[in-house]
């Protein structure tokens, strides 16, 4: 149980185009959903804090307006990368937290490796 | 500031112990996590502690002492499979997880 899904697996799209990453809690409801980004060698840096129904809590230094996060119900959250820059080209990684599990335990998605040209 | 070290990497052999560190300095103390991270995946869950002590888990075990700020994780029979990056994680006064670095382990035959 716990099952936390992230489409696509990996994307490579275009300088200045958006793509947007989907994270499903598949057997659980996720109170919480988190983004991750994650540069090679590097640790997890939490971008965005999210709860179903209300709006992302950014952590600093991460543009809301750039990396768009919607948490609509409680097994979906998506984040949005508008206008690609190679840049931001990462690892990208969701984890949901709800009943389950640990206190505070994040169950974490399989990630997306983003690659823009 | 909040603060959270471990080793950057370390080399241990096939069927052999390791020990892996981590010290914190967090605002409050909710829990602490051990994570495991292959290259290129996400990370998986280890092991959580909260109270003072030693938690065994197979051949994986977690201790924590709060007075100190200190948890280890202490890895035996080492296989080849648990060449990973280890990740601490403290939970903080905001119920938010603080990570570490994270600690490069290399088994070597």
């Amino acid at each position: 149980g716990a099952v936390v899904s992230q489409h696509p697996s990996w994307v490579i799209c275009k300088s200045g185009t958006s793509v947007k990453i989907e994270c499903r809690s598949l057997d659980f409801q996720a109170t919480t959903m988190f983004w991750y980004r994650q540069f090679p060698k590097q640790s997890l840096m939490l971008m965005a804090t999210s709860n179903e129904g209300s709006k992302a809590t950014y952590e600093q230094g991460v543009e809301k307006d750039k990396f768009l996060i919607n948490h609509a119900s409680l097994t979906l959250s998506t984040l949005t990368v508008t206008s690609a820059h190679p840049e931001d080209s990462s690892f990208y990684i969701c984890s949901a937290r709800g009943e389950r599990g640990a206190p505070y335990e994040q169950y974490f998605g399989p990630g997306t490796r983003l690659t823009v040209t | 500031g909040q603060n959270i070290d471990q080793p950057t990497e370390m080399t241990a052999t096939e069927g052999a112990i390791v020990q892996i560190n981590c010290t914190y300095q967090t605002s409050g103390f909710n829990g602490l996590f051990w994570y495991q991270q292959h290259a290129g995946e996400a990370p998986t869950f280890l092991s959580y502690n909260v109270l003072d002590g030693l938690e065994e888990k197979g051949r994986f075990s977690s201790f924590l002492s709060r007075s100190k700020g200190y948890s280890y994780l202490l890895l035996k029979e080492l296989q080849m499979k648990d060449s990973a990056s280890y990740l601490c994680a403290v939970v903080d006064s905001n119920y938010q997880l603080i990570w570490g670095a994270g600690t490069k382990l290399i088994i070597k035959p």
